[in-house]
C-alpha cells in the first residue's frame, strides 16, 4: 500500500510552453501532497504544499503564477509550469501525505527537460 | 530555517565494510527524522523513519539513531555491498509536516 505514481515520468518540450505534471495516490487518500524540485547533483527542495480544495502554498521564491499547483480530489495534484523555460530544467517529485500515518509517500520523479 | 546537513558529501568504501552516514540540522525542534536511498535518475527510497520519541530505528543491515538534543542522526550499514551505491538523504520532518532534505552521501561500495 501507499503508491504514488507521478506522469509523465520524463518530457521534453521547447521554452515558452506549458507542461502539466499529474501526481496521483493510488490506493489512499492524501489531503495535503507536496511538490519538490531537485537539480543536478543537489538535493530536493520544496516548491509549494498542496491542499485539497483549497489553494497552494508555496515556499519563498518560488513563483506561484509560474508553478501552478491544483489539487482537485484527494487523488490527484498537478503540477504546471507555464511558459517553460530552459532553467525550469529539473527533476520534479511529488509526495503524498496518508492521513492517520504521518508520513509523506513519494512519487518516482518526473523529469522536465526545457530546450 | 532549518538547514540540514551530511558529512561526508561523497564516501568510497571496501565491500564488506561498515559504515556510518552523518546528518545534521540546526533546529532540534523536529516532529520526525527520516531517511532516503536515491539511484541516479530516479526517485526516493524510503529506508527509516525515527519517530521523535524513538532513539533509533532498525531494518535488516541498517540501524539509524537520532539525538535531537544535539541535532544529530547517523545511519549504519552493516556488511555493506555493492548494491548499496546510492546518494543517501536525511531530511527532517517538522511539526507542520515540511520536510527539510539534506545535502546527500554519495555512497560507492567497491567489489
Amino acid at each position: 500500500g501507499a503508491v504514488v505514481s507521478q506522469h509523465p515520468s520524463r518530457v521534453i518540450c521547447k521554452s515558452g510552453t506549458s507542461v502539466k505534471i499529474e501526481c496521483r495516490s493510488l490506493d489512499f487518500q492524501a489531503t495535503t501532497m507536496f511538490w519538490y524540485r531537485q537539480f543536478p547533483k543537489q538535493s530536493l527542495m520544496l516548491m509549494a504544499t498542496s491542499n485539497e480544495g483549497s489553494k497552494a502554498t508555496y515556499e519563498q521564491g518560488v513563483e506561484k503564477d509560474k508553478f501552478l499547483i491544483n489539487h482537485a480530489s484527494l487523488t490527484l495534484s498537478t503540477l504546471t509550469v507555464t511558459s517553460a523555460h530552459p532553467e525550469d530544467s529539473s527533476f520534479y517529485i511529488c509526495s503524498a501525505d496518508r492521513a492517520g500515518v504521518n508520513e509523506q509517500f513519494f512519487g518516482p520523479g518526473t523529469r522536465l527537460t526545457v530546450l | 530555517k532549518q538547514e540540514v546537513t551530511q558529512i561526508p558529501a561523497a564516501l568510497s568504501v571496501p565491500e564488506g565494510e561498515n559504515l556510518v552516514l552523518n546528518c545534521s540540522f540546526t533546529d532540534s525542534a523536529i516532529y520526525n527524522l527520516q531517511w532516503f536511498r536515491q539511484d541516479p535518475g530516479k526517485g526516493l527510497t524510503s529506508l527509516l523513519l525515527i519517530q521523535s520519541s524513538q532513539r533509533e530505528q532498525t531494518s535488516g543491515r541498517l540501524n539509524a539513531s537520532l539525538d535531537k538534543s544535539s541535532g544529530r542522526s547517523t545511519l549504519y550499514i552493516a556488511a555493506s555491498q555493492p548494491g548499496d551505491s546510492a546518494t543517501y538523504l536525511c531530511a527532517v520532518i517538522e511539526l507542520n509536516e515540511k520536510l527539510t532534505f539534506g545535502t546527500g552521501t554519495r555512497l560507492t561500495i567497491i567489489p
